[in-house]
């Protein structure tokens, strides 16, 4: 099983739709999780944190669920300029700890 | 600039050929990674150090991959004897090592083209 499970998509939405997703991981000793938005052809950005008590920027709304051990991304009213692929990475947090990053999942929004 | 940096961004090489790249990270992250990523998929995990110490490299990783962080400041990665199947774009990234809260931060990437 892979460290970090995430829908490919791609996910084609008009402008203006609600659109989540959602990222699973394997490790439940995971203490740390973000949402990163990647441009094609540049490279990884922090979007958000992920906090158990739900973070909300703006129109984005990130949670973390520890019982089925995933987090989720929920935008709402897209834009055109969201289009891009949404990774999600989760940090073990122990002395030896690293990241793991899923594979993206890629989003466009039509007009 | 005191984001992460590395060199080159591009780079053009024949199939058999080695090549380097460098990777400058934020200077108070004592966490270095490397990642490859081709079209369509996300980072691949490399290798990472923490100060200068290798902590651990992907299993997937020949051994014609090599990296370096001598004085747990820049990092080197090194793939000798270049195939086709290595073109891809070689990120690395930094982060604090805080635990909890760690978020990366990457630099602009090296692509590389196998020919």
């Amino acid at each position: 099983r892979k460290e970090v499970e995430q829908d490919p998509g791609p996910f084609n939405v008009p402008e203006g739709a609600t659109v989540a997703f959602n990222c699973t991981y394997s490790n439940s000793a995971s203490q740390s999780f973000f949402w990163y938005r990647q441009d094609c052809r540049k490279e990884p950005k922090l979007l958000m944190s992920v906090y158990s008590s739900g973070n909300e920027d703006g129109r984005f709304t990130a949670q973390l669920n520890r019982a089925s051990q995933y987090i989720s991304l929920l935008i709402r009213d897209s834009k055109l300029s969201d289009s891009a692929t949404y990774l999600c990475e989760y940090f073990t947090g122990s002395t030896l700890g690293r990241l793991y990053f899923g594979r993206g999942t890629q989003l466009t929004v039509w007009p | 600039d005191t984001g992460v940096s590395q060199n080159p961004r591009h780079k053009i090489t024949k199939r058999g050929q080695n090549v380097t790249f460098r990777c400058d990270p934020i200077s108070e992250h004592n966490r270095l990674y490397w990642y490859r990523q081709t079209l369509g998929q996300g980072p691949e995990f490399l290798t990472y150090f923490q100060n200068e110490a290798q902590l651990e490299k992907s299993r997937l990783l020949s051994d014609r991959f090599s990296a370096e962080r001598p004085k747990g400041s820049f990092s080197t990665l090194e793939i000798q004897r270049t195939e086709q199947g290595d073109s891809a774009m070689y990120l690395c990234a930094s982060s604090p090592n805080s635990g909890v809260g760690t978020e990366a931060f990457f630099g602009q990437g090296t692509r590389l083209t196998v020919v």
